[in-house]
């Protein structure tokens, strides 16, 4: 099967400017994450999406980011405006279904650098 | 929230030698991932086991979920399993919540 797919690779950004990074989960997995993982650290859950509702957002900086996942499907996550400590690596992650049954297969992740 | 913690946090072995890494537990979980990141930075799913004992090849991995913790056993290393290993866990449908790695250098 395909894996999880993401987009771009890697950005560079200034401060407050806006960026956008993209996802498209493994064929008919419901579940999709995305994660926060800074330099030296384990990954963090931003936020949750079954199918098309949101989960999980309790940890998703309200103020600047934003995520949608329209048809259940694929997802974007934004950033804006972008703050020097957003500089991380961003993974998608997908599962067929929430709950403690399912494994996690994440993508290659989004290297984003914000000077 | 779950806390995770993991241990050793580095650990560097030659070629050839075994490794066992462990993962601790706040709470009780029941999913519970082991992964692998490689150089390159892509999380890799090695395990999913909420408890008992799985092997695939070279790895295999131990959770005794009563005590809480988890263990990774790499067995006669090769230079491509370095890179940083994690493990998570979560209760139900809550987030999973990842520890801080153990970072793997296998040595030539």
């Amino acid at each position: 099967e395909a894996g999880v797919a993401q987009s771009p690779r890697y950005k560079i950004i200034e401060k407050r400017q806006s960026v956008a990074f993209w996802c498209n989960p493994i064929s008919g997995h419901a579940t999709l994450y995305w994660y926060q993982q800074i330099l030296g650290q384990g990954p963090k859950l931003l936020i949750q999406f079954q199918n098309n509702g949101v989960v999980d957002d309790s940890q998703l900086p309200k103020d600047r980011f934003s995520a949608e996942r329209l048809k259940g499907v694929d997802s974007t996550l934004k950033i804006q405006p972008a703050k020097l400590e957003d500089s991380a690596v961003y993974l998608c992650a997908s599962s067929l279904n929430s709950g403690a049954d399912y494994g996690y297969t994440f993508g290659s992740g989004t290297r984003l650098t914000v000077v | 929230g779950i806390q995770v913690e993991q241990s050793p946090p580095d650990l560097i072995l030659q070629e050839g030698a075994n490794s066992t890494l462990r993962c601790n537990f706040s709470d009780s979980v029941n999913n519970l991932q082991w992964f692998h990141q490689n150089p390159w930075g892509q999380l890799i799913n090695l395990f999913y086991i909420p408890s008992g004992t799985k092997q695939n090849g070279r790895l295999s991995a131990t959770t005794v979920a009563t005590e809480r913790y988890s263990l990774l056993y790499i067995s006669s290393s090769q230079t491509t399993d370095s890179g940083v290993y994690f493990c998570a866990g979560a209760r139900g449908a809550q987030k999973l919540v990842f520890g801080q790695g153990t970072r793997l250098t296998i040595n030539p």
